[in-house]
């Protein structure tokens, strides 16, 4: 079946710490594990993208990691900032094909 | 490059009709997937389209359906609407991913569809 399963729903962090959204698939097929984030009323934004080939990828404050054995990846953003406060989604190509599972949401919430 | 648009952006139905939404793409971009956003369901897949061809379809009924023209813009339509059917309906457009086998899929702003 197809299912992404993505925790905490909700994460409140201090302005400056780092925040860890975790998600877990079920379709073994799944190569392409993109994060996207949607501010308030705004279209999800691709902030960045794993590969099956891949264990870490990197991008300025934000990284992600993957563990295909064990099925599940993780967004870690470090040094968080106000503006990193939105609902972050992860997701996941269903059988490697062009069309994505997403997880049900992380509203993250940078306290200042 | 111009980013993905949607028209229109907001639109009010009444159960029982039928809607259509349209997507641009990217530039360049072949291939267009529509996605249903609520509050309870989250997002979910709706279809791709790829060169004018349905290539993915999700577990939507007959209702939903949709076509894209030779200059890759596409088209959604529901019938018979019925009240579940409010959401934002979006649509990402993706390059040929090519040897990569998925294309990184970018959204346009979404259609707002309420039906009273």
């Amino acid at each position: 079946g197809e299912n992404v399963e993505q925790h905490p729903s909700t994460l409140s962090v201090q302005e400056g710490d780092s925040a860890v959204i975790k998600c877990t698939y079920s379709d073994s097929a799944s190569n392409y594990f993109p994060w996207y984030k949607q501010e308030l009323g705004k279209r999800p934004q691709l902030i960045i993208d794993i590969r099956s080939n891949v264990g870490e990828k990197k991008d300025q404050r934000i990284a992600v990691t993957l563990n295909k054995t064990a099925k599940h990846f993780s967004l870690h953003i470090t040094e968080t900032q106000p503006e990193d406060s939105a609902v972050y989604f992860c997701a996941a190509s269903y059988q490697g094909a062009q069309k994505l599972v997403f997880g049900q949401g992380t509203r993250l919430t940078i306290n200042p | 490059k111009a980013g993905v648009t949607q028209t229109p952006r907001y639109l009010i139905k009444t159960r029982g009709q039928q809607v259509t939404l349209s997507c641009s793409p990217i530039s360049g971009h072949r291939s267009v997937s529509w996605y249903q956003q609520t509050p309870g369901q989250g997002l979910q897949f709706l279809f791709e389209y790829f060169s004018e061809t349905q290539r993915n379809k999700g577990n939507f009924p007959g209702r939903f359906s949709g076509r894209q023209f030779s200059n890759s813009r596409s088209e959604m339509n529901v019938s018979t609407l019925e009240l579940g059917d409010s959401a934002l309906y979006l649509c990402a457009s993706s390059s040929d991913p090519g040897l990569a086998g998925v294309g990184e899929q970018y959204f346009g702003p979404g259609t707002r569809l309420t039906v009273t």
